[in-house]
C-alpha cells in the first residue's frame, strides 16, 4: 500500500516555464515532507523540505506547497532549466519517531529546449 | 570522507550465491540507513542503524537479508541465497540529524542472473 503517491510518471516542460510536480499521501501521521532529485547512476540528493506546521517553503527557484486537509503537496520550479531534467521523489516522515523516510515512485521531469 | 561511499558500484552474481555490499558513511555520522530501489519504484527502507545497533530492521524483506555495523562506522549489507527478485539498486545514506540531514551514496546496482 503506497503511503506516498506520485501519480505522474513523467512530465515535459518547456525551458523557462513553470514545472509543477504533485504528490499525495495517505498517512495523517506524516509531519515532515521532502523532495529529492535523482540523476542517473547517482544517489538521490535533497532539494527542499517542509514541516506540517507550514503551508509553503521557498528556496530560490524551488517552492513546496503543503495542503494538509487534502493530504497533498506540490513542488514548483520557476523558471525551469535544462539541468532540472531528472527524477523527482516526494518523500514523507514522522519526525522524531523513527527517522525513516517513505518515498513515492518518482516523476521524471524533462525540460525541453 | 567527503560523501557516502558504496562499493562495489555494480555487482553481477548468480542465483543462489551470497553477496556483501559495503557502505562507508560520512565521518562522524551516527545514523546509517539502507534502502533498496527496484526498477520503476522509489527507494524502499530496509534498515536503520544508530551507532552500532540496528534501531529499526522492519524493512528487511526476509531472513536472507542481514546488515551489520560493528564499529559504528562502515556497514555491510549481506544477502544469502540471492534470487532474481533481489536485483535492484541498493542505496546507503548517513545522517547526523535524522531525516533532515540524509546524504545518499551513489548505490550498488545488484544484478542476479
Amino acid at each position: 500500500d503506497q503511503q506516498v503517491k506520485q501519480n505522474s510518471p513523467s512530465l515535459s516542460v518547456q525551458e523557462g516555464r513553470i514545472s509543477i510536480l504533485n504528490c499525495d499521501y495517505t498517512n495523517s501521521m506524516f509531519d515532515y515532507f521532502l523532495w529529492y532529485k535523482k540523476y542517473p547512476a547517482e544517489g538521490p540528493t535533497f532539494l527542499i523540505s517542509i514541516s506540517s506546521i507550514k503551508d509553503k517553503n521557498e528556496d530560490g527557484r524551488f517552492t513546496v506547497f503543503l495542503n494538509k486537509s487534502a493530504k497533498h503537496l506540490s513542488l514548483h520550479i520557476v523558471p525551469s532549466q535544462p539541468g532540472d531534467s531528472a527524477v523527482y521523489f516526494c518523500a514523507a516522515s514522522v519526525l522524531n519517531r523513527d527517522d525513516k523516510i517513505i518515498f513515492g515512485k518518482g516523476t521524471r521531469l524533462h525540460i525541453l529546449p | 570522507g567527503a560523501g557516502v561511499s558504496q562499493t562495489p558500484s555494480n555487482k553481477v552474481t548468480e542465483k543462489g550465491k551470497y553477496v556483501e555490499l559495503r557502505c562507508d558513511p560520512i565521518s562522524g555520522h551516527t545514523a546509517l540507513y539502507w534502502y533498496r530501489q527496484s526498477l520503476g519504484q522509489g527507494p524502499e527502507f530496509l534498515i536503520y542503524f544508530q551507532g552500532t545497533g540496528a534501531a529499526d530492521d522492519s524493512g528487511l524483506p526476509n531472513d536472507r537479508f542481514f546488515a551489520v555495523r560493528p564499529e559504528g562506522s562502515v556497514s555491510t549489507l549481506k544477502i544469502q541465497r540471492t534470487e532474481r527478485g533481489d536485483s535492484a539498486v541498493y542505496l546507503c545514506a548517513s545522517s547526523l540529524t535524522g531525516v533532515r540531514g540524509y546524504t545518499f551514496g551513489s548505490g550498488t546496482r545488484l544484478t542476479v542472473v
